[in-house]
């Protein structure tokens, strides 16, 4: 069945630092991908999405492109900031059929001042 | 917009006891899901409705676990009895489609149980 590996967390950052959070996956036919964040005490957030390969999601300074030949979607921040503390996860769902989300378990990211 | 409402937020119940969730999604959303998120994992698709049909409950625990959606808007998650192990996050979304290339899930902010 289709699955979703992320890094394991947390991830401790400075504020400025810049961000990658690996995400690879497997999945029959060609899959879309997302990211979602979830706050403290708050639900899922959709942050971006790639629907097809090479595509490129990208949303509040956060960005993934979908490789296909490494069946990755590595989510990247140039400069995070505190408020980019949270959980993050990668997800997916087939391109056929039911939009069933598949996550991984989230890669918690901690950002100090 | 108003996005999707669960409640309670919070609840904590001893096992063996039966529990209940709501969730009302986005006004005109055909498409409604409900999740379980242990902690430290990734929510997993519990069931999925299209308007007031099941699409998807290949995943729920059948035996203790129940779920309607009556009219195709509001739902209710039900747990009968509860055990320690059905402490986790039930999160309710909801989409405007069933299917189709990247149509995204709106997530509500969930009910936390805890089983004791």
């Amino acid at each position: 069945g289709d699955s979703v590996t992320q890094m394991e967390g947390p991830v401790t950052l400075s504020e400025e630092a810049f961000l990658t959070i690996n995400c690879t996956y497997t999945a029959t036919g060609y899959p879309s991908l997302f990211w979602y964040v979830q706050y403290p005490g708050e639900g899922l957030q959709l942050l971006l999405k790639a629907t097809k390969a090479d595509d490129k999601g990208s949303n509040k300074g956060f960005e993934a492109t979908y490789r296909k030949e490494t069946t990755s979607f590595h989510l990247e921040k140039g400069s995070v900031q505190v408020s980019d503390s949270a959980v993050y996860f990668c997800a997916l769902t087939p391109n056929s059929g039911y939009s069933t989300l598949t996550f991984g378990k989230g890669t918690m990211l901690l950002v100090s001042p | 917009e108003a996005g999707v409402a669960q409640s309670p937020r919070y609840k904590i119940i001893e096992k063996r006891q039966s529990v209940a969730f709501w969730c009302n999604p986005i006004s005109g959303h055909a498409t409604l899901y409900w999740y379980q998120q242990i902690l430290g994992q990734g929510p997993k698709l519990l069931i999925q409705f299209q308007n007031n049909g099941v699409v998807d409950d290949s995943q729920l625990p059948k035996d203790r676990f129940s779920a309607e959606r009556l009219k195709g808007v509001d739902s209710t998650l039900k747990i009968q009895p509860a055990k320690l192990e059905d402490s986790a996050v039930y999160l309710c979304a909801s989409s405007l489609r069933i299917a189709g290339v990247g149509y995204e899930q709106y997530f509500g902010p969930g009910t936390r149980l805890t089983v004791t």
